[in-house]
């Protein structure tokens, strides 16, 4: 079965930096491109960013370009989202997700919240 | 980009009712997704490829639709069916996205 659990969210001031996790398990994690979801509080979900099996091709929202990094350790099964300059409108519940034909959410989603 | 619109943004409905939901894109897809999600929950896989039943996925929800405009059908209306409804364009792994939902609930 599909398991994915996300964590490292915190809270953290405009401008700083967070580096969320998602530990895979349940398939053959270097065989899927994967994604990182958010969804504001009280709104709609978002696609934030997209990486290859391999890691060497990656797709970002506008919004986050040049201030998000997605990242993976195939070995580890593992996913990353390095999260710089942080805005107040980054604050969401982030989700990791198993692309392909078939999309797949499976953990609980980690706050980030981004005030001072 | 493409661009994803859903409508109705609400649908308030009893239990028995068909509710059906529609999703439009602003150039022409193939894959196509609905999700349920719950407060608190992360989204649930219903329909992928526009029309095809996620296994375990009750038959009382079916997917239409090609091209441009699709649907989401939830039939005999279960108390379980209460939620808010994405759908989510995934035609290329350089760009996906959501529809900005439809929230089903008690009339």
């Amino acid at each position: 079965e599909v398991q994915l659990v996300e964590s490292g969210g915190a809270l953290v001031q405009p401008g700083g930096s967070l580096r969320l996790s998602c530990a895979a398990s349940g398939f053959t994690f270097s065989s899927y491109w994967m994604s990182w979801v958010r969804q504001p509080p009280g709104k709609g979900l978002e696609w934030v960013a997209n990486i290859k099996t391999d890691g060497n091709e990656k797709h970002y929202v506008d919004s986050v370009k040049g201030r998000f990094t997605i990242s993976r350790d195939n070995a580890q099964n593992s996913l990353y989202l390095q999260m710089d300059t942080l805005r107040a409108e980054d604050t969401a519940v982030y989700f990791c997700a198993r692309a392909g034909d078939r999309n797949y959410f499976r953990g609980q989603g980690t706050l980030v919240t981004v005030s001072s | 980009d493409i661009q994803m619109t859903q409508s109705p943004s609400t649908v308030s409905a009893s239990v028995g009712d068909r509710v059906i939901i529609t999703c439009r894109a602003s150039q022409s897809i193939t894959w196509l997704a609905w999700y349920q999600q719950k407060p608190g929950k992360a989204p649930k896989l219903l329909i992928y490829k526009a029309s095809s039943l996620e296994g375990g996925v009750s038959s009382r929800f079916s997917g239409s639709g090609s091209g441009t405009e699709f649907t989401l059908t939830i039939n005999s209306l279960q108390p379980d069916d209460f939620a808010t409804y994405y759908c989510q364009q995934y035609n290329t792994y350089s760009l996906f996205t959501f529809g900005p939902g439809t929230k089903v609930d008690m009339k």
